[in-house]
């Protein structure tokens, strides 16, 4: 598959844990972009990098998540001291170039219990 | 702000009618404007995008329209099939420094058959 992938696609944690996603884009893809899509949303944008670095933070992100891209190829969430209100599904989306169209990974569904 | 509004939350018809689903942008220099097609717990596919220096897009059975003045776009879908079903997402590309992709809350269509 020359697609997308994100892993886990699943992930129940309790409150206080930290939880970690990763995230494989399109090999030549430069652009990678990290959303989180509750029920009955659009995706909400949080973070996005240019090869290995990360260009913009949502305001809305807060300082419990961080993300990273070492060598310009996948990326990783954390989500520290995972909170309820965390519960969504996040994916990864990856273009050629910004402007490009955007693809999306299935998601990983992350349940805080 | 940036902020994309989509309408309606909701829309159903009869299979072979057309729906149409708009969308208004803040920004008036956002210039890329595309519109994401995601069904049941799938994610994310582009089905149609438009750029600002075009007011027309057509492929097949889909067409997109833009007017840059009154900074509202459209999807038009014709002859609908029960497999249209699904939530349509528009999007807008900010400028102002920005590349994110601002999603509008999503259409949910329901194609009768």
């Amino acid at each position: 598959d020359t697609g997308v992938s994100q892993d886990p696609r699943h992930k129940i944690t309790k409150r206080g844990q930290n939880v970690t996603f990763r995230c494989d884009p399109i090999s030549e893809h430069n652009r990678l972009y990290w959303y989180r899509q509750t029920l009955g949303q659009g995706p909400e944008f949080l973070t996005y990098f240019q090869n290995e670095a990360q260009l913009e933070k949502s305001r809305l992100l807060s300082d419990r998540f961080s993300a990273e891209r070492p060598k310009g190829s996948f990326s990783t969430l954390e989500i520290q001291r995972t909170e309820q209100g965390d519960s969504a599904m996040y994916l990864c989306a990856s273009s050629l170039n910004s402007w490009d169209e955007q693809f999306f990974g299935p998601g990983t569904r992350l349940t805080v219990l | 702000g940036e902020n994309v509004e989509q309408h309606p939350s909701t829309l159903s018809v009869q299979e072979g009618d057309s729906a149409v689903i708009k969308c208004t942008y803040s920004d008036s220099a956002s210039n890329y404007f595309p519109w994401y097609k995601q069904e049941l717990g799938k994610r994310p596919q582009l089905i149609i995008d438009i750029r600002s220096n075009v007011g027309e897009k057509k492929d097949q059975r889909i067409a997109v329209t833009l007017n840059k003045t009154a900074k509202h776009f459209s999807l038009h879908i014709t002859e609908t099939q029960p497999e249209d079903s699904a939530v349509y997402f528009c999007a807008a590309i900010l400028q102002g420094g920005s590349e994110k992709l601002v999603f509008g809350k999503g259409t949910k269509l329901t194609v009768n058959p």
